[in-house]
């Protein structure tokens, strides 16, 4: 069965360190795999993807990610974290001999502060 | 970029009604649609997925006749709680995407429904 894990409920920065957001996943096959950020009491919103090719995909507000497949990884990083990055992150995987419903993780919060 | 509106974004009823949500793809046709209900602690379940011009396909576990939905068009899909509950209070989220597998999906805002 499809699953993702997001091992850390929270993640804590400095303003300017680099951050990390862990994810791992398990599908058969090639996953397509997704970043959202979710805003309070707001919807989310899409920040990067993984479908094919180069490992490293770049993303919106600067952040990016790296596809790992022998580690089953997609952790999402940016090198220099801003305050108003603090938000809750999802990563999420898509089986494509599935369909097109996505399988979210459980969502880490990150909290940046100055 | 694509854009799904949805609509209304807060409601607070009584126990025992019948609330109606939508979700709208404003500038692409979505033959699927998906609805999500976001727990308090954060995690978030995919309760149905909607398709244009025939049955939704619900997940297990969630009540086909608690939660109506209906995808009349390519642009619109409709959430109706029915008879709602205490229980049914929560954050419920809706999604599209452009034709395509690799396309991501694209939110609504949310609804926070209160059932008092």
């Amino acid at each position: 069965a499809q699953s993702v894990a997001q091992p850390e409920d929270q993640v804590n920065v400095a303003e300017g360190n680099p951050l990390t957001v862990k994810c791992t996943y398990s599908v058969s096959g090639n996953p397509y795999l997704f970043w959202y950020v979710q805003y309070p009491n707001r919807g989310l919103q899409f920040l990067l993807k993984y479908i094919t090719g180069d490992n490293l995909v770049k993303g919106s507000y600067g952040f990016e990610a790296e596809f790992n497949k022998s580690q089953t990884s997609f952790h999402l990083k940016k090198p220099s974290a801003l305050v108003s990055d603090s938000a809750l992150y999802f990563c999420a995987v898509r089986d494509p001999q599935a369909g097109t419903a996505l399988i979210f993780g459980k969502g880490t919060t990150l909290s940046v502060s100055s | 970029g694509a854009v799904v509106s949805q609509h209304p974004s807060r409601v607070i009823c009584k126990s025992g009604t019948s609330v109606k949500i939508e979700c709208r793809s404003l500038d692409f046709q979505a033959t699927t649609m998906f609805w999500y209900r976001q727990f308090p602690k954060k995690s978030l379940m995919l309760m149905a997925t909607s398709n244009e011009g025939s049955k939704a396909t619900y997940e297990q576990g969630v009540e086909k006749d608690k939660f109506l939905i209906n995808h009349a068009s390519l642009t619109l899909s409709t959430l109706t709680v029915t008879s709602a509950h205490p229980e049914d209070s929560s954050f419920y989220i809706c999604s599209a995407n452009p034709t395509g597998a690799n396309q991501p999906q694209h939110f609504g805002d949310g609804t926070r429904l209160s059932i008092l």
